[in-house]
């Protein structure tokens, strides 16, 4: 079963609008990144939190971690047309030796 | 640097045919690893190496072997195709793989069909 589940499935915005997106986990974690993918193109990463980390940003992304919850969220502010993409989310678990496990991504369409 | 290669980028197999993806990376990283990706849903680990030598099973290692003579090449290899190995395969490679959890850099895939 998967560690990490992204919510939602599926959201479409405008262009200019803020796009938030959550994952939930279900074990204690070391970290959590997120990471985006192009349609039929590999993974690129985006942001790490580190389990004792709140929030963390980068340019356009705000990342936060709710340890107690077992929850991440996404932020991307003033969504462009080229942030269409998949996000997914991975986690370090803390009992799971060398092995990052991916959630089933959110699917974004930033229409112009 | 070229990063993570994957070859071939396209593959169909019939049934019970065996082959070897390729996977190869030029940034010397200890850690590599295979994921497939299936439709509409996030990867799953096949198979992970954390150095050359030392491979390991992730969570779907059934049907896949590896192995890890070099730091560069981590192959996969098919022994008997299924249709149910119908996926996107991808590979992965980060400098060090501890606590600190390295960030994952990918290669671009390759398609897999089986018939």
């Amino acid at each position: 079963s998967q560690q990490g589940e992204e919510d939602p499935q599926a959201l479409s915005i405008q262009e200019g609008e803020n796009a938030t997106m959550n994952c939930s986990y279900k074990t204690s974690i070391n970290n959590l990144q997120w990471y985006r993918q192009n349609s039929g193109r590999g993974l690129v990463h985006l942001i790490l939190i580190r389990s004792n980390e709140r929030e963390k940003h980068s340019g356009r992304l705000r990342v936060t971690l709710d340890t107690s919850k077992k929850s991440s969220s996404l932020l991307i502010t003033a969504s462009r047309a080229a942030d269409t993409a998949s996000y997914f989310c991975a986690t370090d678990a803390a009992n799971a030796g060398n092995m990052l496990t991916f959630g089933g991504g959110t699917r974004l369409m930033v229409k112009p | 640097n070229a990063g993570v290669t994957q070859t071939p980028k396209f593959q169909v197999l019939k049934t019970g045919q065996s082959m070897t993806l390729q996977c190869a990376q030029d940034m010397n990283h200890e850690y590599m690893s295979w994921y497939r990706q299936d439709p509409g849903m996030g990867l799953r680990l096949i198979h992970y190496s954390v150095g050359a030598g030392i491979t390991d099973q992730g969570e779907v290692p059934n049907g896949y072997n590896v192995s890890r003579s070099t730091t560069e090449d981590f192959p996969l290899r098919l022994l008997s195709a299924a249709p149910s190995q119908t996926s996107v395969y991808f590979c992965a490679s980060s400098l060090y793989f501890s606590s600190a959890t390295d960030t994952q850099y990918f290669g671009p895939g390759t398609r897999l069909t089986v018939l």
